[in-house]
């Protein structure tokens, strides 16, 4: 596997489960994130992991909860959500501290839909 | 907050030219990105600019005029493979990165 993994791609759930969306970099990165992508709306930034500890919530409701265990797995986990909440999860992570321009990489996100 | 303007929608023929603009008010500055995102795909880096000028890679070029808070992405002999959307993003002074809304470029035949 190479790159930014995530699953599942797909995922329909009702307001009241409880589900979680995984993430996995095998790039060596140092950084990953979570961004938020609805129709015609800029990538919403959720969440930042730097060196596993959170550096960045971006006023995101509790519903969504995520867990950083190590520097290669980032998760989301999904709780009591609303249909608002359907839209491109994305994973990204990139190389930060370094000179350069620090570019993202992003996995092909999941497809979240609440019913 | 930040404001990263780019088109909604552009549609040029096969072996054009398409030229993506984009606008930016940020707090500070710290580079201006731009990925290609096909759909049901992963964003993929295309180009980054941090100094004025023009940025050329193939048949892709990315432009940054600093002063004017303009940025644009030049797609140059379009192949059908180009239709996808543009993302803008620009990395503020505290090293924050925002995405425009992404231009759709749709290439006709």
């Amino acid at each position: 596997e190479t790159g930014v993994t995530q699953t599942p791609r797909h995922l329909v759930m009702g307001m009241t489960n409880k589900k979680s969306l995984k993430c996995e970099q095998h790039l060596g990165h140092n950084a990953m994130y979570w961004y938020k992508q609805s129709a015609k709306k800029p990538l919403e930034l959720m969440f930042v992991y730097s060196l596993e500890e959170r550096v960045e919530n971006n006023s995101v409701p509790s519903r969504f909860s995520p867990e950083c265990p190590n520097s290669s797995h980032l998760f989301l986990h999904l709780h009591t959500l609303q249909p608002e909440d359907s839209a491109l999860y994305l994973c990204a992570s990139s190389q930060e501290g370094t000179s350069g321009a620090n570019v993202l990489t992003f996995g092909a996100g999941s497809r979240l839909t609440v019913l | 907050g930040q404001n990263i303007d780019q088109p909604t929608e552009m549609t040029a023929t096969e072996g054009a030219i398409v030229q993506i603009n984009c606008t930016y008010q940020t707090s500070g500055f710290n580079g201006l990105f731009w990925y290609q995102q096909h759909a049901g795909e992963a964003p993929t880096f295309l180009s980054y600019n941090v100094l004025d000028g023009l940025e050329e890679k193939g048949r892709f070029s990315s432009f940054l005029s600093r002063s004017k808070g303009y940025s644009y992405l030049l797609l140059k002999e379009l192949q059908m493979k180009d239709s996808a959307s543009y993302l803008c993003a620009v990395r503020d002074g505290d090293y924050k990165l925002s995405f425009g809304a992404g231009t759709t470029v749709t290439v006709r035949a």
